[in-house]
């Protein structure tokens, strides 16, 4: 079984930083990925990793530990368009022949003016 | 571009009623997923597929079957639908481990 812990919402305004952790609970762990998500719209992919330390996209990084089974994701230089949901997901082996992607139950971003 | 496209954006059924969501996607890949989304619950998985004709329960499947007869299509079942049903079905695919690749999502309602 698996289980993901995030925060349910967090509020920050324009120019900051925040930042979204996530702890898991898991077997067979291949990686963390980030997806945002705004209101009335797909999921969409942000960044992944497999390893630890810290992978930068832009104004968008993501971290992990495995032996703290935790990561973070990190958006600086905050915008209106930030305001979504951010959901971590885990990639986890199964059965040897393939893998699921379960998710978190979602961060809700407000950024203010 | 990438896509995966779900047959329906919007769906009311009754009761007891047989309902087919349909997914197709178009980038070969070899997962496919089947989620809901409830408010404050997040994501939840009802079934992943590896392959053709393979499938693995996720975390909330009562009440539901899937069907991977070809790579591209992956089909979503309720047997019998209830009230408790009514949610946002999302549809995924992706590579092995790689990203995945979001469907509009079918809005199914119950009455």
């Amino acid at each position: 079984g698996q289980s993901l812990e995030q925060p349910s919402e967090v509020t920050a305004v324009e120019g900051a930083i925040v930042q979204i952790n996530c702890t898991y609970q898991t077997s067979g762990f291949y990686g963390l990925s980030w997806y945002q998500q705004h209101d009335g719209g797909a999921p969409t992919f942000l960044s992944y990793n497999a390893l630890d330390g810290l992978e930068e996209t832009g104004r968008f990084s993501s971290f992990l530990s495995r032996s703290d089974s935790y990561g973070y994701l990190l958006l600086q230089e905050l915008q209106m368009k930030d305001s979504a949901s951010y959901f971590c997901a885990v990639r986890e082996g199964h059965n040897n022949a393939g893998n699921m992607l379960t998710f978190g139950g979602g961060t809700r971003l407000m950024v203010k003016p | 571009d990438v896509k995966v496209t779900q047959s329906s954006r919007y769906l009311v059924k009754r009761t007891g009623e047989k309902v087919f969501l349909e997914c197709v996607q178009d980038m070969d890949h070899e997962n496919m997923f089947w989620y809901r989304q409830d408010p404050g619950l997040g994501l939840r998985l009802i079934y992943f597929s590896y392959d053709v004709k393979m499938k693995e329960k996720g975390d909330i499947p009562e009440g539901y079957s899937v069907s991977r007869e070809k790579k591209e299509r992956f089909s979503l079942i309720l047997e019998s639908a209830s009230t408790n049903q009514t949610s946002m079905y999302l549809c995924a695919s992706s590579r092995l481990r790689g990203e995945a690749f979001f469907g509009q999502g079918t809005r199914l309602t119950v009455v």
